[in-house]
């Protein structure tokens, strides 16, 4: 079964601070993803990458940045962390030969910035 | 863009009850229409694509129905458990910048009792 693993499952930021989520994947796929959910907003994409090494923009990048130094693993960056971006974060991965149609989630991290 | 509204934000019900979700899309692309399911503490995953060839999808006793003359597709069980207690999205599929990118849209929260 696939698997997409997110480290910390949890964590408590300072306004102003660094932050990094963390995301494994062993299910070969060349996409990536990371959203955000928040109550009555859903699911919104942050960013995204097809390839190593490569990022792309998603439909809400501000204040966030991405890496993809292999394959398997992606993260999110949060340079100065903001009381707004108090969210849930989930990574994903998708197979581009199934036209990214089924997407394959991590169990999220919950962030909380005090 | 693409847009998908989810209007019902929360539905609750009892056991044996019928489930009706409904959503309304809006894309210039030829539409693929999903609807994944996220229980507690876990990320969201597929529950079922309906395909526009014949309008309908099924999974795990879950019906989607898809109206191309009203831009809408709905998800309906006849009788819902306790265990389909879970938040259901209904998702968009289409083209953006080369790739298949998924709008979901703000989730319902379904509430089953016993």
């Amino acid at each position: 079964e696939a698997a997409v693993t997110q480290s910390p499952r949890s964590k408590v930021a300072v306004t102003g601070g660094k932050v990094t989520l963390s995301c494994h994947q062993t299910n070969n796929h060349d996409y990536m993803y990371w959203y955000r959910q928040d109550t009555g907003h859903g699911l919104r994409l942050i960013h995204y990458s097809y390839v190593a090494d490569s990022t792309e923009k998603g439909d809400i990048p501000d204040g966030y940045k991405a890496s993809r130094p292999s394959q398997e693993n992606f993260s999110l960056i949060l340079e100065l962390a903001s009381l707004s971006q108090t969210a849930v974060y989930f990574c994903a991965s998708s197979d581009p030969t199934l036209s990214n149609e089924r997407l394959f989630f991590g169990h999220g991290t919950k962030l909380s910035v005090l | 863009g693409d847009s998908v509204t989810q209007m019902q934000g929360q539905v609750t019900l009892s056991e044996d009850d019928f489930l009706f979700i409904n959503c309304t899309y809006s894309t210039t692309w030829y539409p693929t229409l999903f609807w994944y399911v996220q229980y507690p503490g876990e990320g969201p995953q597929l529950l079922l694509k309906v395909t526009t060839a014949n309008n309908k999808g099924i999974s795990r006793g879950f019906e989607a129905t898809y109206d191309k003359r009203t831009t809408s597709f709905h998800l309906q069980k006849a009788s819902v458990q306790e265990s389909d207690s879970a938040v259901y999205y209904c998702v968009l599929g289409g083209h953006d910048s080369g790739y298949n990118k998924l709008t979901f849209g703000k989730g319902t929260v379904l509430l089953v009792s016993p």
